[in-house]
């Protein structure tokens, strides 16, 4: 499978612990997204790489969550001190620049709950 | 501000018959779109996209309307199939390719 890899799919956490949700985009592509979603909303933006340069960060972005992709392959999106409002499904996306587009291409998604 | 949403959150239809999916955005300066279809506890998947110098473009049994003057998009699936029943969502793309999402509008398929 050359698609968007997320890992792990499920996790469940106490409030209060870190998680961290791993991405590993499409090969050769240089771009890629964190976004979360809520049930019953559509995804909300969260933060964007190109390459390792995180380029921006959305106000949902609090201090307790970070992003990184230190060489510019695979993403890391961790959350510290989770709160119950954490819980949500956080997707990866990628894309690399093409002369038709810039189509984003979505992973299957962490759920996360905080119990 | 920018938003893109959905007129109808649910839309029934029945097997073989076409649909559409409707969706409006508020920024005149949108110039990429792209329809998503989301399964229970799935990625959004890519569908199609379209950009602003067109305003029809067609895959396999879909296709996607776009009337600048209205600011206004439409997806049309031909021949609904069960395996069509999702939530489809339209994202414009924004700023550092930033997709912006509605809501979602879910498609229910009868026999």
């Amino acid at each position: 499978d050359t698609g968007v890899s997320q890992n792990p799919r499920h996790k469940i956490t106490k409030r209060g612990q870190n998680v961290t949700f791993r991405c590993d985009p499409i090969s050769e592509h240089n771009r890629l997204y964190w976004y979360r979603q809520t049930l019953g909303q559509g995804p909300e933006f969260l933060t964007y790489f190109q390459n390792e340069a995180q380029l921006e960060k959305s106000r949902l972005l609090s201090d307790r969550f970070s992003a990184e992709r230190p060489k510019g392959s695979f993403s890391t999106l961790e959350i510290q001190r989770t709160e119950q409002g954490d819980s949500a499904m956080y997707l990866c996306a990628s894309s690399a620049r093409t002369g038709s587009g810039n189509t984003i291409y979505f992973g299957e998604g962490s759920w996360l709950t905080v119990v | 501000g920018e938003s893109v949403g959905l007129h109808l959150p649910t839309l029934s239809v029945q097997e073989g018959d076409n649909s559409i999916i409707n969706c409006a955005y508020s920024n005149s300066a949108s110039d990429y779109f792209i329809w998503y279809k989301q399964e229970s506890g799935k990625g959004p998947q890519f569908i199609i996209d379209i950009r602003s110098n067109m305003d029809k473009r067609q895959g396999q049994r879909v296709t996607v309307l776009l009337n600048k003057t209205v600011k206004h998009l439409s997806l049309q699936i031909a021949a609904t199939q069960p395996g069509d029943s999702a939530v489809y969502f339209c994202a414009d793309l924004g700023g550092y390719n930033k997709l912006i999402f509605g809501a979602g509008t879910r498609l229910a398929v009868h026999p």
